[in-house]
């Protein structure tokens, strides 16, 4: 299996703030013949299903805000929030396609400061 | 709008089967692969299998054999059966559809539903 390890578990940030979640993978997810990286991001807010943000390691998904961002290649990767909104406390995880036992990071757990 | 609802019993007992159905509306299950992933309250998520309108299916080695998944292209819905069922299978169930760009993708889900494995 492809273990993804994310980090902080948890993290505050002030309104109008940058934050910034990363994610390991225990192998790399590149696959090389196309140059992607098989990782995407979700958000899931409480009481809800997750919702794709991020695709490709760095593609946004429609309709999601620009200041959503995504990056890194291979093994490590970052979910980027430029400037924190109220309605982006979530739970944010990482997910590796590479394989197709698909697995998840534990999630970050994103508040108001 | 691609939408998805989950249904079936949310509540099983021990060793019972646990069995949910998806039903796709807005568009045709004929295309596309259709994921189960699950929830435990509290803790993160695990992908439990997927299958293909063909019924070609992939799934989870931790389940064992314990899980199946079937299609109906007609009723344009698809299911999941989970034997044996144990504490450990209280979760929220959600059914979720595998993208365009690749079945390991998932862009549309179900709000899910929860299933409690209690006597």
């Amino acid at each position: 299996d492809i273990v993804m390890t994310q980090s902080p578990d948890s993290l505050a940030v002030s309104l109008g703030e940058r934050a910034t979640i990363n994610c390991k993978s225990s192998q790399s997810v590149l696959y090389s013949s196309n140059n992607n990286d098989y990782l995407a991001w979700y958000q899931q807010k409480p009481g809800q299903p997750p919702k794709l943000l991020i695709y490709w390691a760095s593609t946004r998904e429609s309709g999601v805000p620009d200041r959503f961002s995504g990056s890194g290649s291979g093994t490590d990767f970052t979910l980027t929030i430029s400037s924190l909104q109220a309605e982006d406390v979530a739970v944010y995880y990482c997910q590796q396609y590479y394989s197709t036992l698909y697995t998840f990071g534990q999630g970050t757990k994103l508040e108001i400061k | 709008q691609v939408q998805l609802q989950e249904s079936g019993p949310g509540l099983v007992k021990p060793s019972e089967a646990l069995s949910l159905t998806c039903i796709v509306s807005g568009g045709s299950i004929s295309s596309h692969y259709w994921s189960w992933i699950r929830q435990p309250p509290g803790k993160g998520l695990e992908w439990l299998g997927y299958i293909y309108y063909t019924g070609s299916t992939n799934y989870n080695p931790s389940l064992k054999s314990r899980v199946t998944m079937s299609v109906d292209t007609s009723k344009n819905q698809f299911s999941l059966n989970l034997s044996s069922a144990t504490a450990a299978d209280t979760a929220v169930y959600y059914c979720a559809r595998g993208a365009d760009w690749n079945p390991g993708g998932f862009d549309y889900w179900g709000q899910g539903t929860l299933v409690t494995v209690s006597s």
